[in-house]
């Protein structure tokens, strides 16, 4: 079965350190892999996505960016961190397209002081 | 550009009773797909149900089903018999086309629902 992992699971950053989020998935290849960002008490907003190795796409601009280094393997990075970035991050995956829902793991919670 | 709507911020229903949670969309795509999740206190984000455009019937999940109504944009959520265990954020999202052949989630703001003993 697949599953999804996220690390940390919550983290606390002074404004203007450096940002690692790791995404992982098992038990599938080439899957898509989204980035999207929750902030308190809204809905989810799509940051980034990738289709495959190498292949970024951002939807939104913004102080954050994202890498794929390995077919199941998403990072979501900041050279500095702005206290905007606070927020709920989930990874989330699918296969193909169409009527196939995304899975989402765990989230992290990081809050930028 | 793609618009997902949820009217009620907040909802108290009774343990046992059917609850119905609103979503309303737009968008100018014929064909599309309609998602709805639910997110506990934990944070994580949980699918519940999908619903074609083209789907002739309406989509059902155990005790979840979805109410659509495609001349009315809406896409509501029942749950019959509810459980204590329903108490979450509730999402309805809209697949969204991106470049390259992925497909993004538009979500609401969500309804935080709260199911009373």
């Amino acid at each position: 079965s697949q599953t999804i992992h996220q690390w940390p699971a919550t983290l606390v950053q002074p404004v203007g350190s450096p940002l690692s989020l790791e995404c992982t998935v098992e038990g599938t290849s080439n899957p898509n892999l989204y980035w999207y960002r929750q902030a308190a008490g809204r809905g989810l907003q799509l940051l980034f996505y990738s289709v495959g190795i190498g292949q970024i796409s951002s939807e939104v601009p913004q102080n954050l960016s994202a890498s794929r280094p390995q077919d199941r393997q998403f990072i979501l990075s900041s050279k500095k961190l702005l206290l905007s970035d606070s927020g709920f991050y989930l990874c989330a995956w699918s296969v193909g397209t169409g009527d196939d829902e995304q899975f989402f793991g765990p989230g992290t919670r990081l809050t930028v002081l | 550009a793609q618009k997902i709507t949820q009217t009620q911020p907040g909802m108290f229903v009774q343990e046992k009773e059917a609850v119905t949670l609103d979503c309303t969309y737009d968008t100018s795509d014929q064909s599309y797909g309609l998602f709805w999740y639910k997110q506990p206190s934990s944070g994580e984000m949980i699918f519940l149900i999908y619903q074609g455009s083209y789907d002739e019937q309406n989509a059902t999940e155990g005790r979840y089903s979805l109410n659509f109504q495609k001349a009315r944009k809406s896409a509501n959520l029942v749950i019959s018999a509810s459980q204590l265990g329903d108490s979450a954020m509730y999402f309805c999202a809209m697949r969204a086309p991106l470049r390259g052949g992925a497909d993004g989630l538009t979500f609401g703001k969500g309804t935080h629902l709260i199911i009373q003993p």
